[in-house]
C-alpha cells in the first residue's frame, strides 16, 4: 500500500515568508509525528498526533512553529517568518497500533535563503 | 535527560568482513532501542528493535543494560548494506517519541 507521503519534496523560500509542509500518514495511522534533521545530525522530535489531538509539542523551537491534524488525517507544519536557521529535512513519520514501529515519510528539504 | 551517542560518522570496511557499528545510550531507566537505515535516495526505515531480538538482513543488535549500549552487527558486510544507521531510543511515557543519534554512515568497498 501507499507509505507516508509529504509535499513538496523540495522547498527554497526566502527569510521571513511563512511556509507549510504537509504529511499524508499510512491510512488507519492514528499517529503522527513531526521530526527535523539537521546536516550532519539525526532527527529530532517537534510534536505528535493521537488522531487530531496534539499530544506533545514540547520539541517545537519557538512560536513560528506550529503544526495542526484537524481530522486526525494529513497534517501541516507551518513556520513563519522563516529564518536560515529553520533549513533543515523535515520528517513526518505515523504509526498504528504498535506506536513503536513509526513509518518515516521522504521528507522535505527546506533552505532558507 | 536521555541521549544517543553514535561515535563514529563514518565506517568502511571491506565485502565479507564483520562490520560493527557502536551505539551507546543514557537513560536512567529502561528504554527501547531500534536501529533505523536510511539507503541512498530512500527514506528512513526501520531495521531492528531490541525488543523483537530478530535478526533483519543479516544484522543483529544486543542490548548491553550494564555497559548502556546497542551495538549493531553483521559478520558478513555486503554491498547493498552501504547506507546511513541511526541508533534511537524511546523512552515509557513520552508519547513513543525517539532520541536519534547523529548517525554511522556506512560504507562497504568491493
Amino acid at each position: 500500500g501507499a507509505g507516508v507521503s509529504q509535499s513538496p519534496r523540495y522547498k527554497v523560500t526566502k527569510r521571513g515568508q511563512d511556509v507549510a509542509l504537509r504529511c499524508d500518514p499510512i491510512s488507519g495511522h492514528v499517529s503522527l509525528y513531526w521530526y527535523r534533521q539537521a546536516l550532519g545530525q539525526g532527527p529530532e522530535f517537534l510534536t505528535y498526533f493521537n488522531y487530531e489531538a496534539q499530544q506533545d509539542k514540547s520539541g517545537l523551537p519557538n512560536d513560528r512553529f506550529s503544526a495542526e491534524r484537524p481530522e486526525g488525517s494529513i497534517s501541516t507544519l507551518t513556520i513563519q517568518r522563516t529564518e536560515q536557521r529553520d533549513s533543515a529535512m523535515y520528517r513526518c513519520a505515523s504509526s498504528s497500533q504498535d506506536p513503536r514501529e513509526q513509518y518515516f515519510g521522504p521528507g522535505t528539504r527546506l533552505t532558507v535563503t | 535527560a536521555q541521549r544517543v551517542t553514535q561515535p563514529e560518522k563514518l565506517l568502511s570496511v571491506f565485502k565479507g568482513a564483520p562490520v560493527e557499528l557502536k551505539c551507546n545510550y543514557s537513560y536512567s531507566g529502561s528504554p527501547e532501542l531500534f536501529w533505523y537505515v536510511q539507503y541512498s535516495r530512500q527514506r528512513l526505515q526501520l531495521l531492528l528493535r531490541h525488543i523483537s531480538r530478530e535478526s533483519i538482513k543479516g544484522f543483529t543488535a544486543d542490548l548491553n543494560k550494564g555497559e548502556t549500549s546497542f551495538h549493531l552487527k553483521k559478520p558478513f558486510a555486503q554491498e547493498e548494506d552501504s547506507a546511513m544507521y541511526y541508533c534511537a531510543l524511546l523512552v515509557a511515557g513520552s508519547n513513543y517519541k525517539l532520541t536519534f543519534g547523529k548517525g554511522t554512515l556506512l560504507t562497504v568497498n568491493p
